[in-house]
């Protein structure tokens, strides 16, 4: 089977403009997870999606935003991007809202 | 919140060495995990361990939750076990964010040939 795949793997954004990172979790898996890790520390939580509905919201400020689809794949959204949201940003599938999750290979986003 | 400690930091092997890794979480919790992240930033699922004991291969896993940590061993180390292993917790209770795993800051291990 397939395991949770991400899209794009690299992306270069200029200060200011809006990124959209896209994820696909594995088959049968309902719930996605966004989380966000900058050089040298652990993965940082954004957001937790369940069943196309927001069920858990790390402190990101409200330039970050999600929506899942009714195939249950997932969008990350981030507008107005700062140099400080240069990181890898890390999709997790799950079967439910708290069970094993599952990560994908990332996105390495670099603002300039 | 929650605070995830691993120790250590930095840990360096000669191939063939035995190790063991600690996480220690401040409060209850739902869900435990390790991970092993490598040099191109997949992470990797090791072991899912809220409580007890578990084995796979050269890797064993000790969660006791009620004195909150975990230990990860690895025996016989290898070349291809260097990476960054991170243990993530998700709280028990954590109002409108269940679900969510919370990570420690990682041990960077090198195993050396």
């Amino acid at each position: 089977d397939a395991g949770v795949t991400q899209s794009p793997t690299h992306l270069i954004k200029t200060r200011g403009q809006h990124v959209t990172l896209r994820c696909s979790p594995i088959s049968g898996h309902k719930s996605v997870s966004w989380y966000q890790q900058v050089l040298g520390q652990g993965p940082q939580f954004i957001f937790q999606y369940y069943e196309k509905e927001e069920r858990g919201r790390g402190n990101f400020p409200d330039r970050f935003s999600a929506r899942q689809f009714p195939n249950y794949s997932s969008e990350l959204n981030v507008n107005a991007l700062l140099l400080g949201d240069s990181a890898l940003y890390l999709c997790a599938s799950s079967f439910g809202r708290r069970y094993e999750q599952y990560f994908g290979p990332g996105t390495r986003l670099t603002v300039t | 919140g929650i605070q995830v400690e691993q120790s250590p930091p930095d840990l360096i092997l000669q191939e063939g060495a035995n190790s063991t890794l600690r996480c220690n979480f401040s409060d209850s919790v739902n869900n435990l995990q390790w991970f092993h992240q490598n040099p191109w930033g997949q992470l990797i699922n090791l072991f899912y361990i809220p409580s007890g004991t578990k084995q796979n291969g050269r890797l064993s896993a000790t969660t006791v939750a009620t004195e909150r940590y975990s230990l990860l061993y690895i025996s016989s180390s290898q070349t291809t076990d260097s990476g960054v292993y991170f243990c993530a917790v998700e709280p028990l209770n954590y109002g409108g964010s269940q679900g969510n795993l919370i990570f420690g800051k990682g041990t960077k291990l090198s195993v050396k040939p």
